[in-house]
């Protein structure tokens, strides 16, 4: 079964960067588009980007547009968050998700990393 | 951007009860690309409801969705134990796939 596993969270100081993982199994990860979603402690969730299969299409929601970077490892069944200039605003959990196609609901999401922005 | 609002905010009703959750568009979702969430306290969302109206693989026939344009609706017929948690609607139809706020339903 499909199965999305993030890793790479912890405690950062604010202006410091953090890169996340998604690792990918129980389906061709290659054939799936990937999004990366937030949920700040109790609250709701924010979209934060996504990357077609081939890694060549990538949006950004505009709070993290410049400071964060999405990239993927079709080799490796594995999805980067690179995150830089960190605020607090940024602490929160990390999801991946993908509904395989790009336009399509959120069928698949990981358990989240927790990534703390704190001096 | 789509802003996605989602009224009401927080739902007391009984279990056997039937809830009725809104979620409105500030603008037409491209498609009816609308999908509904649950989620529950240290849990990743789980996808109810997508294209307004269809329901997603294993979700019990209970849960349904209405609407279209701007307007959007996620009813519960019969509220079961199970049932008491966090709803989000998200629009994905264009970027940014922005979600709304959330209802939770309680227990009353």
């Amino acid at each position: 079964q499909v199965q999305l596993v993030e890793s790479g969270g912890g405690v950062v100081q604010p202006g410091r960067s953090l890169r996340l993982s998604c690792a990918g199994s129980g389906f061709t990860f290659s054939t799936f588009g990937m999004h990366w979603v937030r949920q700040a402690p109790g609250k709701g969730l924010e979209w934060l980007a996504l990357i077609s299969n081939d890694g060549i299409i990538k949006y950004f929601a505009d709070s993290v547009k410049g400071r964060f970077t999405m990239s993927r490892d079709n080799s490796k069944n594995t999805l980067y968050l690179q995150m830089s200039n960190l605020k607090i605003e940024d602490t929160g959990i990390y999801y991946c998700a993908s509904g395989q196609k790009l336009i399509r609901p959120f069928d698949y999401w990981g358990q989240g990393t927790l990534v703390t922005v704190s001096s | 951007e789509i802003v996605l609002t989602q009224s009401p905010g927080t739902l007391s009703l009984s279990p056997r009860g039937r809830a009725t959750l809104s979620c409105r568009a500030s603008q037409s979702v491209s498609d009816n690309y609308l999908a509904w969430y649950q989620q529950k306290p240290g849990q990743p969302p789980r996808l109810l409801i997508h294209g307004a109206s269809s329901r997603a693989t294993g979700i019990p026939d209970r849960f349904s969705g209405s609407g279209s344009g701007t307007d959007f609706t996620l009813t519960i017929s019969r509220l079961e134990p199970e049932d008491f948690a966090v709803y989000f609607c998200q629009q994905y139809g264009s970027s940014p796939f922005t979600f709304g706020p959330g209802t939770t339903v309680d227990i009353q």
